[in-house]
C-alpha cells in the first residue's frame, strides 16, 4: 500500500526567506506525485505534479519540487516566500494506472511572517 | 469551464435531520471523489466513482452516509440522520487524467 509522510506539521518563516516543505512516500510500484495548496476557506489547488521525465518540476507561484526516487522524497521549495504563500500544503501520491485515487499527507501549515 | 461546483456552500442543521450535499463535476471528467476534512482527522477520502459507478466506498464512515451519481454531471452525498460529529468541510473533486480538481467545499455544521 502507498503512504505519504509530511515531516513538518507547521513551518514558520519570514517573508523573502527560502522554504522547503518535506514529503516522503512509500510505494512498491511507480507513482505519480503532487503538491496541492489550500488557502483559508478554499478548496485544494494543484501547485505542481510529477508524472515522468525531468525530476525537477516547476509549478505555479514560483514553487518547484524535486523527485528523488532513491530517497522516495518529493520536497517542495521556494527561494523567496511572500505573505500570500501562507496556506496549508498537501503532498499526495497516486499509483500509475490506479483509478486516479490520491493518497494525501497530513498537510504542512506554512506561516509567513513579515 | 466553471470548475467543480458544490452546493450549498454552507449548511447548518440540527441533529437528526437529513443533509444532502451536491456536486457537479467538470464536463468530460470520468472520475468523481468525495472527501471530508476536519481538524482532527485531516482530509479523508469517503468514496469515488468512475463513469458513474462507485469504485471504493470503504471510507464512508457508517451507514448513515450514502452517495449516488445518477449521471455524469451530478452527484450527491447524503447523511441521514446527521450527528454533531459529522460537522466538517466536504469536498468534491473530479478527474480525467491523474490531476484532481477540487470544488470549493460545503461547510456542514450539525447542532
Amino acid at each position: 500500500a502507498q503512504s505519504v509522510t509530511q515531516l513538518d506539521s507547521q513551518v514558520p518563516v519570514f517573508e523573502e526567506a527560502p522554504v522547503e516543505l518535506r514529503c516522503n512516500y512509500s510505494s512498491s510500484v511507480s507513482v505519480y506525485l503532487f503538491w496541492y495548496v489550500q488557502y483559508p476557506n478554499q478548496g485544494l489547488q494543484l501547485l505542481l505534479k510529477y508524472l515522468s521525465g525531468s525530476t525537477l518540476v516547476k509549478g505555479i507561484n514560483g514553487f518547484e519540487a524535486e523527485f528523488n526516487k532513491s530517497q522516495t522524497s518529493f520536497h517542495l521549495r521556494k527561494p523567496s516566500v511572500h505573505i500570500s504563500d501562507t496556506a496549508e500544503y498537501f503532498c499526495a501520491v497516486s499509483v500509475s494506472g490506479g483509478y486516479n485515487k490520491l493518497i494525501f499527507g497530513a498537510g504542512t501549515r506554512l506561516a509567513v511572517h513579515p | 469551464d466553471a470548475g467543480v461546483i458544490q452546493s450549498p456552500r454552507h449548511e447548518v442543521t440540527e441533529m437528526g435531520q437529513e443533509v444532502t450535499l451536491r456536486c457537479k463535476p467538470i464536463s468530460g471528467h470520468d472520475y468523481l471523489f468525495w472527501y471530508r476534512q476536519t481538524m482532527m482527522r485531516g482530509l479523508e477520502l469517503l468514496i469515488y466513482f468512475n463513469n458513474n459507478v462507485p469504485i471504493d466506498d470503504s471510507g464512508m464512515p457508517e451507514d448513515r452516509f450514502s452517495a449516488k451519481m445518477p449521471n455524469a454531471s451530478f452527484s450527491t452525498l447524503k447523511i441521514q440522520p446527521s450527528e454533531p460529529r459529522d460537522s466538517a468541510v466536504y469536498f468534491c473533486a473530479s478527474s480525467q487524467i491523474n490531476e484532481q480538481f477540487f470544488g470549493p467545499g460545503t461547510r456542514l455544521t450539525v447542532l
